[in-house]
């Protein structure tokens, strides 16, 4: 079936650092790719998404390429904050097997000042 | 806007209680979703509903009853819990079953 690989945390920063945070995937079909981010104590937020190989998704200085050749979803950022110290959730969803989310295991980033 | 809202925030039940976390979205989503998340973990997919009807239940026990009485509303009662059933349950919705969701600040759970 299809899953979701991230690197294994907890990845720490300092302040202003460069972000990457590694994902693959294998996926029978042609899923869509997301990053959910999620902060101490809330729900998860959808940080960005891309729908077909080759699309970018960026949001707040975060972004992440749909490569379909390494079938992967790296998640960057130029200049973390410690505002960004949270748990990152890579998933995908495949419309054709009833668009459920399957998850990464989570990265959690700690950046300190 | 994109707003999923959950309540209560916070809930401790004993083992004989009956209980319901209440979920509820006004962006003309239909779909939406139950998830159950434990510490340092992914959530867990419990059950779908797609224009109001049932879609997906993944083989969750029968101590957990959904219910969607609108597009707009979503339900779970909760009924003889066990202590390994403490969690964190997130509910989400997306505009069909395949788009992007988005989640709720969840319900934390203690059974005790």
């Amino acid at each position: 079936g299809d899953s979701v690989t991230q690197m294994e945390g907890p990845v720490t920063l300092s302040e202003e650092a460069f972000l990457t945070i590694n994902c693959t995937y294998t996926a029978t079909g042609y899923p869509s790719l997301f990053w959910y981010v999620q902060y101490p104590g809330e729900g998860l937020q959808l940080l960005l998404k891309a729908t077909k190989a080759d699309d970018k998704g960026s949001n707040k200085g975060f972004e992440a390429t749909y490569r379909k050749e390494t079938t992967s979803f790296h998640l960057e950022k130029g200049s973390v904050q410690v505002s960004d110290s949270a748990v990152y959730f890579c998933a995908l969803s495949d419309r054709n097997q009833g668009g459920k989310l399957i998850f990464g295991q989570g990265t959690e980033l700690s950046v300190k000042p | 806007d994109t707003e999923v809202t959950q309540t209560p925030k916070h809930l401790v039940m004993g083992m004989t209680n009956k209980k319901s976390l209440k979920c509820e979205q006004h962006m003309g989503h239909r779909a939406m979703y139950w998830y159950k998340q434990k510490a340092k973990k992914p959530p867990e997919l419990m059950f779908v509903y797609s224009y109001e009807k049932l879609s997906i239940n993944e083989s969750v026990p029968s101590r957990f009853s959904p219910e969607c009485p609108n597009s707009s509303l979503l339900n779970l009662h909760l009924h003889a819990l066990q202590p390994e059933d403490s969690a964190l349950y997130l509910c989400a919705s997306s505009h069909d079953q395949g788009s992007e969701q988005y989640f709720g600040p969840g319900t934390r759970l203690t059974v005790t």
